[in-house]
């Protein structure tokens, strides 16, 4: 199995560009997380899916991101316009159906906006 | 609210010292509990889980956990620590069947060699 997978790895922006991250869960699992990690804050939840609805969006920090599932194999997460303060590594996990699961996270997207 | 607890920020230990790192939760319901390690430069990773049974669970490189119930705690132990220990720890909680992970701050390990 090819674990989660993210691209792009790294991303360096200039502020105001439109960036997006992008996810393939592993095959099978149909819970999906985005989540942003810094220095200051730690890990956190943005959004989850769970059969590509999305169930809970409340960690996402304004209304410059958004994120979709348009099917069992692929998610994005958009930034538009990007800020500096959006720098952080975005990681990407997933889990199975059953609820309660263990997640199995991507290598993140390091995101730079300058 | 929904939270868990970890008591250490940072923690320095030579090599072949003990380990153990405090994790509390505040969650209603049944819960499954996690330990996450995150590498330097890696993502995280499972290291253990509780999920039912045997309170004292085994993970991967001679961690373990014990699930306390009456002081919500699923505290990391390991006897003694490698260099190779060093990376930053998670404690995570998930209401059983659910699908919302909540997540500790970390706490960040340094072993000295």
């Amino acid at each position: 199995d090819a674990g989660v997978i993210q691209s792009p790895r790294h991303e360096v922006t200039e502020m105001g560009q439109e960036v997006t991250l992008r996810c393939k869960p592993i095959s099978g699992h149909n819970s999906l997380f985005w989540y942003r990690q810094t220095m200051m804050r730690g890990l956190e939840l943005l959004i989850y899916f769970n059969n590509n609805v999305p169930i809970d969006d409340s960690g996402m920090p304004e209304d410059r991101f958004s994120a979709k599932m348009p099917n069992a194999s692929f998610s994005t997460l958009k930034i538009q316009p990007s800020e500096p303060r959006d720098s952080a590594v975005y990681f990407c996990a997933s889990s199975s159906q059953t609820g309660g699961e263990t997640q199995y996270f991507g290598p993140g997207t390091r995101l730079l906006v300058l | 609210a929904q939270s868990v607890s970890q008591h250490n920020h940072h923690v320095i230990l030579s090599e072949a010292a003990s380990l153990e790192l405090g994790c509390n939760y505040s969650y209603g319901g049944t819960v499954n509990l996690f330990w996450y390690v995150q590498y330097p430069g890696q993502h995280l990773q499972l290291l253990l889980k509780y999920f039912s049974g045997d309170p004292l669970v085994k993970g991967i490189k001679g961690f373990e956990a014990e699930f306390i119930k009456s002081k919500f705690s699923f505290n990391l132990r390991k006897p003694s620590v490698q260099w190779s220990d060093t990376a930053e720890y998670f404690c995570a909680v998930t209401n059983t069947g659910g699908f919302k992970t909540i997540f500790g701050a970390g706490t960040r390990l340094f072993v000295k060699a």
